[in-house]
């Protein structure tokens, strides 16, 4: 069975600091792969996704970036974290993008930026 | 521009029915599905409907009508576990899945 993992679960950065969180998929191959964030009471907000290795698509500017080294690995990274950055982040992934193949979540990564 | 609404915030009875909304409005539709999400956790799925109807599933059901771009999600017999946030989606003509911001469901004793 296919699972997800997402870590660390929590962290707490100051501004400025850098940020990376990490994600693996496990008992599938070239899965499609996406961060979002969800800010306190809000919905879902799509950051990034990707294909394939190496094929990251960006759907919000920012000081965000996103890297997939390995075809199951999907990394976030920031070089300087803004106060606007604190929110739970989810990792998730797809078989494909195609009609009803559903989208699974990692276990969230809670991010303070103080 | 691509449009999901759903209520805010809904309260209800332990052991009775809701229903939650969800309205669409996006380029193309190849699905709808719906998410619980408890506070604190990641969204899990629970439902899927790309044809109009209803889809029942235990407790859990799933009504679609494509033609008025509804969808609502049926919940029978409350249980205090079922508090949560439900997450309406539509998966796009390029199955990129546009996200409500969700109903937040409260059960009182």
């Amino acid at each position: 069975s296919q699972t997800i993992h997402q870590w660390p679960a929590t962290l707490v950065q100051p501004v400025g600091s850098p940020l990376s969180l990490e994600c693996t998929v496990e008992g599938t191959s070239n899965p499609n792969l996406y961060w979002y964030r969800q800010a306190a009471g809000r919905g879902l907000q799509l950051l990034f996704y990707s294909v394939g290795i190496g094929q990251i698509s960006s759907e919000v500017p920012q000081n965000l970036s996103a890297s997939r080294p390995q075809d199951r690995q999907f990394i976030l990274s920031s070089k300087k974290l803004l106060l606007s950055d604190s929110g739970f982040y989810l990792c998730a992934w797809r078989v494909q993008a195609d009609s009803g193949n559903t989208i699974y979540f990692g276990e969230g990564s809670w991010l303070t930026v103080v | 521009g691509q449009n999901i609404d759903q209520p805010t915030e809904m309260t209800a009875t332990e052991g009775a029915i809701v229903q939650i909304n969800c309205t669409y409005q996006t380029s193309g539709f190849n699905g709808l599905f719906w998410y619980q999400q408890h506070a604190g956790e990641a969204p899990t799925f629970l439902s899927y409907n790309v044809l109009d109807g209803l889809e029942e599933k235990g407790r859990f059901s799933s009504f679609l009508s494509r033609s008025k771009g509804y969808s609502y999600l049926l919940l029978k017999e409350l249980q205090m576990k079922d508090s949560a946030s439900y997450l309406c989606a539509v998966s796009d003509s390029n199955y990129q899945l546009i996200w409500g911001a969700g109903t937040k469901l409260i059960i009182k004793p």
